[in-house]
């Protein structure tokens, strides 16, 4: 049972690339996230997703979009990236309401 | 907007002592959870609170939430070195459309 899946681990991008960050759970989970991590700043909502074929803002959505065609898939793209999109992105995953979320291992991407 | 203020963001403490790191929220909440991060690692969940007057424990940790006072304090008991870690609670809230944020992070030091 792999969880949450997120790749790629590592990425380096020049500014103005675009990319896309993959997560992927094999827990039939209908909720799914993607936060960024700062430091000092903790977890930062994008985006997320309360099921297949929707998406919502979070706190902190400009410059990023995500798709959630297969329930098991949420997609985090950037379309030009710049320096201050780099950062720890981590993906979470939950059944929905009352339980815990589980999280992927991260992706760490620099932008220079 | 839903927001989660976590104080102190930095705690120094000795092994032996005891102490109390707060979480409060600014609305209704469904639910309430404390994760655990290691550095360079992902997230572990600690606990999951989801009514008024509920307290977990594990081992050296005890959980309450307080929704009337929109309040959950994470209690220390007589540290030791392995409880080292940054320690985030997060909210989740149906009002908000499912969104679950996270507060800032307590980095714990704890000294021997």
């Amino acid at each position: 049972n792999a969880g949450v899946t997120q790749t790629p681990k590592f990425r380096v991008l020049k500014t103005g690339q675009s990319m896309t960050l993959l997560c992927a759970q094999d827990m039939n989970h209908e909720y799914m996230y993607w936060y960024r991590q700062d430091p000092g700043m903790g977890l930062r909502l994008i985006h997320y997703s309360v099921g297949e074929g929707t998406t919502a803002k979070g706190e902190v959505p400009d410059g990023y979009n995500v798709s959630r065609l297969k329930k098991q898939n949420f997609l985090l793209g950037l379309e030009s990236a710049a320096p201050s999109q780099t950062s720890v992105y981590f993906c979470a995953s939950t059944p929905g309401w009352g339980t815990e979320a589980f999280f992927g291992q991260g992706t760490r991407l620099t932008v220079v | 907007e839903l927001k989660v203020e976590q104080n102190p963001l930095f705690l120094s403490m000795q092994e032996g002592k005891n102490y109390t790191i707060y979480c409060n929220y600014s609305t209704t909440s469904d639910r309430l959870y404390w994760y655990r991060q290691d550095p360079g690692k992902s997230l572990e969940s600690l606990f999951v609170l989801l009514s008024n007057g509920a307290v977990k424990q594990e081992g050296r940790l005890m959980a309450s939430l307080d929704t009337k006072a929109r309040l959950s304090t994470l209690h220390i008991t007589a540290a030791v070195h392995d409880l080292s870690a940054t320690y985030f609670c997060a909210v989740g809230s149906m009002e908000y459309g499912n969104k679950l944020v996270f507060g800032a992070g307590t980095i714990l030091r704890v000294k021997s």
